[in-house]
């Protein structure tokens, strides 16, 4: 079965400053990754996605992540953030076998970047 | 082009009753996703339709049934609520390519459901 751990629960950052929300996955298999974001009160947004080919995979909003497969993580990566930036951000991961139907998602990560 | 959207946007319910929730997919897609996110948690997958089946189930008892139409919008039905049933249920939508396969999905805003 498959698992995602997104392994801080709350990331402080300073506005400007880089950050780096990290998120590992458990699976036997080739995956979809995808990191979405959630502001307060609203559905969720897609950031940017892994189907295949290149390993660094560019999103909206000046975010970027890397997929690894040898330490099976898919981190997510911002330069420079923004006070607007604060949200909840969650990792997932699909199995194209299946269609990439079933997404599993992780418990998310609070970034709050302060002024 | 409108997203997809979700009704009622919020609701509440009592212990024992029944809940219908409605999602209309973005245009041009044709499979639709129920998500339920627990409060401090990540969305939970609940069933998917496509072509009007049930295609793929999380681990939710039969209490949560949908329904597809041939329009494309769903309907999330769970029956003899409970308090734990209180969340967060947010819709997606997506398209199957010519692979067969799905890859991104879209989604609502949510029905926020609160079971007393």
């Amino acid at each position: 079965a498959q698992s995602v751990t997104q392994l801080d629960s709350q990331v402080p950052v300073f506005e400007e400053a880089p950050v780096e929300l990290r998120c590992n996955y458990s699976s036997s298999v080739s995956v979809y990754l995808f990191w979405y974001v959630q502001y307060p009160n609203q559905g969720l947004q897609l950031l940017l996605k892994y189907l295949s080919g290149s390993t660094l995979v560019k999103g909206i909003n000046g975010f970027e992540a890397e997929f690894n497969k040898s330490q099976t993580s898919f981190h997510l990566r911002k330069p420079s953030v923004h006070i607007s930036d604060t949200a909840e951000y969650f990792c997932a991961v699909s199995d194209p076998r299946t269609g990439g139907f079933k997404t599993i998602f992780g418990a998310g990560t609070r970034l709050f970047v302060k002024a | 082009d409108a997203g997809v959207t979700q009704s009622p946007t919020h609701l509440i319910k009592t212990r024992g009753q029944q809940v219908t929730l409605r999602c209309s997919p973005k245009s041009g897609h044709d499979t639709v996703s129920w998500y339920q996110q627990a409060l401090g948690q990540g969305p939970q997958f609940i069933f998917q339709y496509y072509e009007e089946e049930e295609r793929q189930r999380g681990n939710f008892p039969d209490r949560f049934s949908g329904h597809q139409f041939p329009n494309y919008s769903s309907e999330l039905n769970v029956n003899a609520l409970w308090l734990g049933d209180s969340a967060l249920y947010l819709c997606a939508s997506s398209q199957i390519y010519a692979s067969g396969l799905l890859y991104e999905q879209y989604f609502g805003p949510g029905t926020r459901l609160t079971v007393t």
